[in-house]
């Protein structure tokens, strides 16, 4: 069973501060790795997607690389802010189009 | 943009109740997909379809049925709902054209059975 793992599963951090998630995953014949963003209550929303041919992307302070060799993706976010505050989900395909999870960081931002 | 709509936001059923979740997507994507969210679990896929009437198990199908008669439609429905069916479900889609794959989400349902 392939499996993505998020580490650690909740992070508090000063605003301003520069930070890394990371996403493990378990098999690197990996098709694509996608980034959301949970709110409380609030459906998942698409930050990043970096396909299977890709080692990096970039969106405004957001930068997410995938390293298939090491079964690895990092997401960094420059300068955070109090808004960043959120949950974070890693997902990755697997077959036929199917994403799997990864449990999640829930990043804290403290004013 | 609509993107992907889950109807209803809200609903609480008592137990042995049915009732049918709709999702609907305007972006014509092949795929879309039933995920349940539990705290601690993370997302796990329940059923999902690759095209016009297909549909396929997932990772926690049992107590669910689906039906994928018009592309932009998804059903999930609970024939016979239990508090273990208690979660918030999302709807998802997606496309996939020359390796691009992206998904899109709903903003779920969340579901009380009592």
């Amino acid at each position: 069973k392939q499996e993505v793992t998020q580490i650690p599963a909740a992070l508090s951090v000063p605003e301003g501060e520069n930070l890394v998630l990371n996403c493990s995953f378990t098999d690197s014949a990996i098709y694509n790795l996608q980034w959301f963003r949970q709110d409380p209550g609030k459906g998942l929303t698409s930050l990043l997607l970096i396909q299977s041919s890709q080692r990096e992307q970039t969106s405004g302070r957001l930068n997410a690389s995938l390293d298939k060799s090491s079964g690895r993706s990092t997401l960094y976010i420059a300068a955070s802010q109090p808004g960043d505050s959120a949950t974070y989900l890693c997902a990755r395909l697997q077959g036929a189009q199917k994403l799997v999870f990864g449990q999640g960081t829930r990043l804290t931002i403290n004013p | 943009n609509a993107g992907v709509t889950q109807t209803p936001k809200f609903r609480v059923l008592k137990t042995g109740q049915s009732m049918t979740l709709l999702c609907a997507q305007d972006m014509n994507h092949e795929y879309m997909y039933w995920y349940r969210q539990d705290p601690g679990m993370g997302l796990r896929l329940i059923h999902y379809s690759v095209g016009e009437g297909t549909t396929a198990k997932g990772e926690v199908p049992d107590g669910y049925n689906v039906s994928r008669l018009k592309k932009q439609n998804f059903l999930l429905g609970l024939e016979s709902a239990a508090p273990s069916q208690t979660s918030v479900y999302f709807c998802a889609s997606s496309y996939s054209g020359r390796g691009h794959t992206e998904a899109f989400f709903g903003q779920g349902t969340r579901l009380t059975v009592v």
